[in-house]
């Protein structure tokens, strides 16, 4: 079946520095790709969705600045937190669909100290 | 605005006896929904779907019941596994691919 990879799997930053989050489609072309945010014990929370070649659509509440989201192939979906703080650290899961589904990654777990 | 939730957080049963995970949505255009599996650390795993047009969907071990009068869906996990400890979610569309996620209910299962 499909699959989606992300890397890192797992990354830890200092507080006030960026982090880069690369979700890709492995063996199939996304034309949509959707990043969640999860908190501990909590559901997933979509942030934004973004298709290839144009700009990210965001949920209301989250930070187009604060989250940049980048999607420039129709294989690769990227998320960048900037000037990461402690608060966004979490688990953050991409999603990529292609005609007829939507495929999950197995997500990325930032700690920001 | 859009809102799926359940009726548990946590449910505990013993290995062998079927599990049924509750969960109410509040958009009445839904027009498909989803159950998710996640383990700890993990991605979520699709489960099961059932689009609105049906209100029952079998798979492996497993059951939707879709009930749009009282919008709510539920999952039955038949002869339930110690593998089948995990979170469940159920999940939304409506139109596009756009999916949202329920609160999610952790299913314990007892040896």
């Amino acid at each position: 079946g499909a699959v989606v990879s992300q890397h890192p799997s797992r990354v830890i930053c200092k507080s006030g520095t960026s982090v880069k989050i690369e979700c890709r489609s492995l063996d199939f072309q996304a034309t949509t790709m959707f990043w969640y945010r999860q908190f501990p014990k909590k559901s997933l929370m979509l942030m934004a969705t973004s298709n290839e070649g144009s700009k990210a659509t965001y949920e209301q509440g989250v930070e187009k600045d604060k989250f940049l989201i980048n999607h420039a192939s129709l294989t690769l979906s990227t998320l960048t937190v900037t000037s990461a703080h402690p608060e966004d650290s979490s688990f953050y899961i991409c999603s990529a669909r292609d005609s007829e589904t939507q495929y999950f990654g197995p997500g990325t777990r930032l700690l920001v100290l | 605005g859009e809102s799926v939730g359940l009726h548990l957080p946590t449910l505990s049963v013993q290995e062998g006896d079927n599990s049924i995970i509750n969960c109410a949505y509040s958009n009445s255009a839904s027009d498909y929904f989803i159950w998710y599996k996640q383990e700890s650390g993990k991605g979520p795993q699709f489960i099961i779907d059932i689009r609105s047009n049906m209100d029952k969907r079998q798979g492996q071990r497993v059951t939707v019941l879709l009930n749009k009068t009282v919008k709510h869906l539920s999952l039955q996990i038949a002869a339930t596994q110690p593998g089948d400890s995990a979170v469940y979610f159920c999940a939304e569309r409506t139109g596009g691919f756009k999916t949202i996620f329920g609160a999610g209910t952790r299913l314990f299962v007892k040896a």
